[in-house]
């Protein structure tokens, strides 16, 4: 089946710096990569997607890239803020979602 | 807020008992799930519905049955609770395979805890 890496496990970064999270996969045959955020005792909510057929997409401060021949997907925070903080996930989706393992980010003011 | 929403919130029970988990969702998606957030925050599939019908079942123990009255509804039994099922059970739903519509919905989830 499907595996999902993700890194790092915990990131710090000063309040308006950015904030990268990789992810690596195992199917090439995805073409589905969602990322969620989950704030303390809250359900995950999608915050960026991306299809296969693209490398980029931006949404505001937040981006993803995708590199299909690597296997890899990362995540782009830029003028991170307090609210920012929260776990990551990177996930991989056919017909299920397959989670990496989580970013917990911290926004230090 | 209210698209898939999960009852109850909060579940306290003891070793042994048998409990059970409600979903509901009113986005109209044909598939619902129940992932399972453990200690650690690791967030794993057990279970996908598609129009009422299983499709996946990732090796959960079988003490755990879901079930699908209809597309809107997915619950989860679990019998015979053990200290090692407490975790958060998230339900999701998904419009469909289609461009668009494979964004997945997750509700509030459960915080099951067993003594």
């Amino acid at each position: 089946g499907e595996n999902v890496e993700q890194h790092p496990s915990t990131l710090s970064v000063q309040e308006g710096d950015s904030a990268v999270i990789k992810c690596t996969y195992s199917d090439s045959a995805s073409n589905y990569f969602p990322w969620y955020k989950q704030e303390l005792g809250k359900r995950p909510q999608l915050i960026i997607d991306i299809r296969s057929n693209v490398g980029e997409k931006k949404d505001q401060r937040i981006a993803v890239t995708l590199n299909k021949t690597a296997k890899h997907f990362s995540l782009h925070i830029t003028e991170t803020q307090p609210e920012d903080s929260a776990v990551y996930f990177c996930a991989v989706a056919d017909e299920k979602l397959t989670f990496g393992t989580g970013t917990r980010l911290t926004i230090i003011p | 807020d209210t698209a898939v929403s999960q009852t109850p919130k909060y579940l306290v029970t003891q070793m042994g008992n048998d409990k059970s988990i409600k979903c509901e969702q009113n986005l109209g998606h044909d598939t619902m799930y129940w992932y399972k957030q453990d200690s650690k925050k690791f967030l794993k599939i057990m279970f996908s519905y598609n129009n009422k019908e299983l499709i996946i079942n990732e090796t959960v123990p079988n003490r755990f049955s879901p079930k699908s009255p209809d597309k809107a509804h997915l619950n989860l039994h679990i019998n015979s609770l053990e200290l090692g099922d407490s975790a958060v059970y998230f339900c999701a739903s998904r419009g469909g395979a289609t461009i668009g519509a494979e964004t997945q919905y997750f509700g509030p989830g459960t915080r099951l805890l067993v003594l």
